[in-house]
């Protein structure tokens, strides 16, 4: 069974760096062809993909906020970790970690999704 | 970036109907078309990828269509459980785009 949990605050302060953690169990971030992306959602509004990171390492991030974004693995506990620098209120959202599956035609999708978690920037 | 326009922006349907959605690309994506439901409070669910291959377990009313840059998600027979906002999302080029949802609501 594939899992993922995002964890990480709750509230941050505007200029703060955002760290999220995805905890995955059910498969390896090692796996070949697998990648694991962060999407957000901000309260009423739409989906907003904003990083992936492949099995090889390769990494890609939205280029509207590419500047403030960083995207990790750590095999050894088979964890990613987003980190958003320069929070400003309108980051506010909820925050989501899903797998991207192996696809033979190269198509970025998300099959598992992550409960998600909601950040609140405020002072 | 690729746009992607859903029209309508929401519905409301009543059981048993059957519920249409679109999906617009603002330039061909091919079949590099997913489609997923989120209900309030959940998670995002992959319903459909590749335009119209149904992701395992999904209830067979769900259908999907379209290529290049008009796509289509059918509800057949629509169930209390369908209540819920749709997105479609490009993988054509990067970055992933989304649609802006269609929400179904209970007429």
């Amino acid at each position: 069974q594939i899992t993922l949990m995002e964890s990480g605050p709750t509230l941050v302060k505007p200029t703060q760096t955002l760290t999220l953690t995805c905890s995955i169990s059910g498969f390896s971030v090692n796996t070949g062809g697998v990648a694991v992306g962060w999407i957000r959602q901000p309260p009423g509004k739409a989906l907003e993909w904003l990083a992936l990171i492949y099995w090889d390492d390769d990494k890609r991030y939205s280029p509207s906020l590419k500047n403030r974004l960083s995207i990790i693995r750590d095999p050894s506990k088979n964890q990613v970790v987003l980190t958003m620098a320069n929070m400003d209120p309108v980051d506010t959202a909820t925050y989501y970690c899903a797998r991207r599956p192996y696809s033979a035609n190269d198509l970025d999708y998300f099959d598992s999704w992550g409960q998600g978690t909601l950040v609140t920037v405020s002072s | 970036d690729i746009q992607m326009t859903q029209s309508p922006s929401s519905l409301s349907a009543s059981l048993g109907d059957r519920v249409t959605i679109t999906c617009r690309a603002s330039q061909s994506i091919g079949t590099y078309l997913i489609w997923y439901q989120k209900r309030p409070g959940s998670a995002p669910s992959l319903l459909i990828y590749d335009a119209s291959t149904l992701q395992s377990g999904v209830p067979s009313r769900f259908s999907g269509s379209g290529s290049g840059t008009d796509f289509t998600l059918t509800i057949n027979s629509l169930q209390r459980e369908d209540f819920a906002t749709y997105y479609c999302q490009q993988s054509d080029s990067s970055p992933p785009t989304f649609g802006g949802g269609t929400k179904v609501e209970i007429k």
